[in-house]
């Protein structure tokens, strides 16, 4: 089946410790996306990115870090930076371009402990 | 002004009632627009794009109103099914795509 897949859907940190979750696509999308979201608030953009190594940072990057070594997998980073890292992580997809919907994995739950 | 603006809800409405939800967008340059349904605790998913002529599935109806910077979404016929909440998503004509924070929907017997 195409889709997104992100892994593990639920992980638990010790404060001060460094994380990756797992996102991988085989859409043949172009563009991947990573956002979070809080509990009762909409999706904020952590880091995207339109083509191989190469990626941007969104309107809350601090404390994150990204690669993309490959098209289909663009992995995070959720660093002891990040001071309030408990949420929901959701990595997306879509080609580039204007009017191209975007799909997203099933999510990832983080609780720092 | 936040750059896409969405009433939170909830809107709490008996099965089989209409219930309509605008989404107010700040960009007059954005170019595509999209309603999205997420259910508690899982990932949203498309539930249509938006056109310019408007378009219609089943008993959804998506509107675009340019002039007035808006976009709505009408359901008809209210399932126990429907209760979500319906993210409004527009392009900027960025590479960024803008979501709003959601309505909350709740279909009661």
């Amino acid at each position: 089946d195409g889709g997104i897949t992100q892994s593990p859907k639920y992980l638990f940190r010790k404060e001060g410790q460094n994380v990756t979750l797992s996102c991988e696509q085989n859409l043949n999308h172009d563009a991947m996306y990573w956002y979070r979201q809080d509990p009762g608030q909409g999706l904020r953009l952590i880091y995207y990115s339109q083509i191989v190594n190469d990626f941007q940072k969104g309107d809350i990057a601090e404390g994150y870090s990204v690669s993309r070594e490959k098209k289909e997998s663009f992995p995070l980073t959720v660093t002891s930076a990040q001071k309030n890292p408990t949420a929901f992580y959701l990595c997306a997809s879509n080609q580039v371009g204007s009017g191209n919907t975007i799909y997203f994995g099933e999510g990832s739950w983080l609780t720092v402990v | 002004r936040k750059e896409v603006e969405q009433d939170p809800g909830p809107f709490n409405v008996p099965e089989g009632a209409t219930v309509a939800f605008n989404c107010t967008y700040s960009n007059s340059a954005s170019q595509s627009f999209f309603w999205y349904r997420q259910d508690c605790r899982k990932e949203p998913k498309l539930l249509m794009s938006v056109y310019s002529s408007g378009n219609e599935d089943g008993r959804f109806t998506a509107q675009l109103n340019r002039a007035s910077q808006y976009i709505s979404l009408l359901i008809r016929d209210s399932k126990l099914s429907d209760s979500a909440t319906y993210l409004c998503v527009v392009n900027p004509n960025t590479d960024k795509l803008i979501f709003g924070t959601g309505t909350r929907l709740q279909v009661f017997p």
